[in-house]
């Protein structure tokens, strides 16, 4: 059974960049089966699709985001990351990872517990 | 981008069924996905291709789809489904999209 890991910073300054990382276990990044994704919601908001990322690199980012959002993957540590430039107070909210499973029509099957990021000075 | 619209929220009491609608012009080419939400929570995933359902999830859950809206009923609500739903879908690209959300009371 896959299981996902959140960690990094939970205080980020403005202007600076967010770096997440989620670390799989119980299954592997280099699967060719999944997509791996970031999802955020605001304090008290609906949940916001951020990206994902598949074993071979490809990326798919949100429009709204895709300027400032890079998803990388490190098969190596199991992990794949997010890095959000520029963060504003508006970047706050919890992010979530996720797998997208082809198995279940690349439903959000599996998903970490979440982590708080906030954006203030 | 394209957008999913759900209603902010809805009552029912105990026994009785509920139905959450979600609406998007993609929704008639492309499949949906329900997830439920308890507050602090992760989301979790209760019916995905329009109207599977997952191992585990309570055969009360159910989806549909007709047109431009899909909906997510639960028969026989219990005190225990009291929670946000959202539906999700994505575009022939991959981007996904999410709906508002819709907060469920049972009274």
């Amino acid at each position: 059974q896959v299981q996902l890991q959140e960690s990094g910073p939970g205080l980020v300054k403005p202007s600076e960049t967010l770096s997440l990382t989620c670390t799989v276990s119980g299954g592997s990044v280099s699967s060719d089966s999944c997509y791996w994704s970031w999802i955020r919601q605001p304090p008290g908001k609906g949940l916001e699709w951020i990206g994902y990322i598949y074993f071979s690199g490809s990326t798919n980012y949100n429009p709204s985001l895709r300027s400032r959002v890079t998803i990388s993957v490190d098969t190596s540590k199991n992990q794949f990351s997010l890095k959000l430039t520029s963060v504003t107070a508006a970047d706050t909210a919890v992010y979530f990872c996720a797998s997208q499973t082809l198995d279940l029509y690349y439903a959000m099957d599996v998903w970490g517990q979440g982590t708080t990021v906030t954006v203030s000075s | 981008s394209y957008e999913l619209t759900q209603p902010p929220s809805v009552s029912v009491s105990p026994g009785q069924t509920a139905r959450i609608t979600c609406s998007g012009d993609a929704l008639p080419k492309q499949y949906s996905y329900w997830y439920q939400q308890k507050p602090g929570q992760a989301p979790v995933l209760v019916i995905y291709k329009d109207s599977e359902r997952p191992s585990g999830i309570p055969e009360r859950f159910s989806g549909s789809s007709s047109g431009t809206t899909v909906t997510l009923t639960i028969t026989g609500v219990q005190a225990e489904d009291e929670a946000g739903y959202s539906c999700q879908s994505a575009d022939s690209s991959g981007t996904s999209v999410f709906g508002g959300g819709t907060k469920l009371t049972v009274l």
